[in-house]
């Protein structure tokens, strides 16, 4: 069975902090893992995904995220944020014979 | 930029009817794939769907059906809507369960 676990429901920081969004997620094999994003009143955007090679992904507006299969985690970091990240962020995890699922999602505020 | 087409944006209902929502992707992508939002933003799979393959979620209800008429396209038809129907469906397309590519939505309403 394959899962997902995003830890935290809300995250506030204040704009210019550093922020991490923690993801973490159960699968037997090395999963394929995604950061979405969601505005409201959007559909979801990707951020950045890993598949396989550097445990560090660049993606979109300066994130990264981290692989770490001895910890079973893909946590979404970002050093400095701007008001205009306050979102809903999404951990998913795929792989070849499922539709990708989805983390309970954690709503990110950043305080001007 | 989005390649994923979603009509209608909203649709207000009353129990008992049917709907139908559109979904049109651009990508040229093999899969396409229903979700459903609840007001907790919660995301569930309910369909996957290729041109060889139709995976239904089991916890689906059957008054649930996906309709396709080519790869690019994948309605949904709910037969007879109820309360907790109410929701925001969001269609998505993908090569081969890579990374899902979204439409913007279609928020249900059932009153």
């Amino acid at each position: 069975a394959q899962s997902v676990t995003q830890p935290d429901a809300r995250v506030t920081v204040s704009e210019g902090a550093s922020l991490q969004l923690r993801c973490k997620y159960s699968y037997s094999a090395t999963p394929y893992l995604f950061w979405y994003v969601q505005y409201p009143r959007q559909g979801l955007q990707l951020l950045l995904k890993y598949y396989s090679g550097d445990p560090v992904v660049q993606g979109v507006n300066s994130f990264e995220a981290e692989f770490s299969k001895s910890n079973s985690s893909f946590h979404l970091q970002k050093a400095s944020v701007h008001w205009s990240d306050s979102a809903v962020y999404f951990c998913a995890l795929g792989n070849n014979n499922n539709a990708p699922r989805f983390g309970a999602g954690t709503k990110l505020s950043v305080k001007p | 930029e989005t390649a994923v087409f979603q009509t209608p944006n909203y649709h207000v209902t009353q129990v008992g009817n049917e709907v139908s929502f559109n979904c049109k992707q651009t990508l040229g992508h093999d899969t396409m794939y229903w979700y459903k939002q609840d007001s907790k933003k919660l995301l569930k799979i309910m369909f996957s769907y290729n041109n060889k393959q139709l995976i239904v979620n089991e916890t689906v209800p059957r008054r649930f059906s996906p309709q396709s008429s080519d790869k690019a396209h994948l309605n949904l038809r709910i037969k007879s809507v109820e309360p907790e129907d109410s929701a925001v469906y969001l269609c998505a397309s993908s090569r081969t369960n890579t990374e899902v590519f979204f439409g913007k939505g279609t928020r249900l309403t059932v009153v």
